[in-house]
């Protein structure tokens, strides 16, 4: 079974412009959730989604994001990036009540 | 809120040799998971063991087992024969079983690093 990808892998870009990150998560997996990761703050989480629905939500402002569609893949949308949104974008697919998440590969994102 | 310590942030070990991982979280709930990851320089997040806190069993993973303590809130990690391959970033996760939510809140990490 294929493991879960994102595009792109890197992404550079500057301050103002929007961004979108695509994730499709292991087939039959449900529920998407998407994490950032910096050097400074570590592992936060984003948002959640099942069923095309936002299920759970971090602690990040309204410029971050999501939405998923009907064959669970998954994006999430920075807009008016800032030079602190440089991170790496980690998303994570989960059978619904198995909690278990798998792990993509990331998408490194930088703000100049 | 859920908070995870893992007051470890480096160790070193030799090849072939044990070696423990720390990680104390904090909750009020009684019933969630525990996860440790691992994340080698390519920066992908791969999972290395898992358990439920109803289990009271250890979970073991060929080389990789746990030592849960429910009471002390204490999940550590030991890797037995430790390889070149286990130089990694390791992160203690955190989930309740709530049937909904799968919000995952994750320690700082341990960078560990495997020497010859």
């Amino acid at each position: 079974k294929a493991g879960v990808t994102q595009t792109p892998r890197y992404l550079i870009k500057t301050r103002g412009q929007q961004v979108t990150l695509s994730c499709s998560p292991i087939s039959g997996h449900r529920s998407v959730s998407w994490y950032q990761q910096t050097p400074g703050q570590g592992l936060q989480f984003l948002f959640e989604y099942f069923s095309e629905t936002q299920r759970n939500k971090g602690n990040f402002p309204g410029r971050f994001s999501g939405r998923q569609f009907s064959n669970s893949r998954s994006e999430m949308n920075v807009s008016t990036l800032e030079l602190g949104d440089s991170a790496l974008y980690l998303c994570a697919s989960s059978l619904d009540r198995a909690k278990t998440q798998y792990f993509g590969p990331g998408t490194r994102l930088l703000v100049l | 809120a859920q908070t995870v310590t893992q007051s470890q942030p480096e160790m070193s070990v030799q090849e072939a040799e044990t070696v423990t991982l720390s990680c104390t979280y904090d909750t009020s709930e009684n019933n969630y998971y525990l996860f440790w990851y691992k994340q080698p320089p390519s920066r992908q997040m791969i999972l290395v063991i898992r358990q439920e806190a109803y289990k009271q069993q250890n979970a073991t993973e060929n080389r990789f087992s746990v030592n849960f303590q429910k009471a002390a809130k204490s999940f550590s990690l030991k890797i037995s024969d430790s390889q070149l391959g286990d130089t990694a970033m390791y992160f203690c996760a955190f989930t309740l079983n709530t049937g909904t939510a799968s919000k995952l809140t994750f320690g700082t990490g341990t960078r560990l690093q495997v020497t010859l």
